[in-house]
């Protein structure tokens, strides 16, 4: 058990829908990524945030959309949903490796991802 | 800028034989380098990390991997497979970005042990 939770881990719902995905980070991770993996992509980072901030921006879809709120758990929006969206959606967590310093090693704890179906 | 490729989309070994996966990064600065596993319908689990320490890395679960700066690869080993290693598993390397790291991976190694 990584100590990252998201919910939920099963998804399935339609095209031009809207879904929420939703991370807790480990206790006392300040940053949170989010990465979608399909069979054609491969792990693919989406967006990373640290202590609510927005911090660094991958290949995430305009359709797609992320906050970290203030108890640090993050949600990830997916909107006008297409087929090719259907992936897992893994949400990550870890913590800076020094004091002021919001750089790391980059090591990261996954949760067990929330697959959606989009049909 | 850093990447990360691994060479073989899919291995197969028998039961008891070497494991090696291949995996070569690229990077215009000191890499720090990973090794993650994935497991049936799990998460990834890292398995090890190389922080410019020692360059021979050991891990969990018997895995090893060398840091060799020359060849720029990070190969990984495991002397004996068991069947419970059979897994997809991912190099991945940090990438600086604005002061900030994110971790890139590579296409993932599918493992499959036979008996």
């Amino acid at each position: 058990d990584s100590g990252v939770t998201q919910t939920p881990k099963h998804l399935i719902t339609a095209t031009g829908q809207r879904v929420t995905l939703r991370c807790s980070p480990r206790s006392g991770d300040l940053s949170v990524y989010w990465y979608q993996q399909s069979l054609d992509q491969g792990l693919q980072f989406l967006i990373q945030y640290y202590n609510g901030e927005e911090r660094a921006k991958g290949n995430i879809l305009e359709r797609f959309s992320a906050q970290q709120f203030p108890d640090l758990h993050s949600e990830l929006n997916l909107s006008s949903l297409e087929l090719g969206d259907s992936a897992l959606y893994f949400c990550a967590s870890n913590r800076p490796s020094g004091r002021n310093r919001v750089t790391d090693t980059g090591e990261l704890f996954f949760g067990e991802g929330s697959r959606l179906t989009v049909l | 800028a850093q990447s990360v490729t691994q060479l073989g989309s899919h291995v197969s070994v028998s039961e008891g034989a070497l494991v090696l996966l291949r995996c070569n990064y690229s990077s215009s600065v000191p890499p720090y380098l990973f090794w993650y596993v994935q497991y049936p319908n799990q998460g990834l689990q890292l398995l090890l990390k190389y922080t410019s320490a020692a360059t021979l890395v050991k891990g969990i679960n018997g895995f090893e991997a060398e840091f060799k700066k020359s060849e720029t690869s990070f190969h990984l080993t495991k002397p004996s497979a068991h069947m419970s290693d059979a897994a997809e598993y991912f190099c991945a390397v940090t990438l600086a970005a604005g002061g900030y790291n994110k971790l890139i991976f590579g296409a993932g190694t599918r493992l499959a042990v036979h008996p």
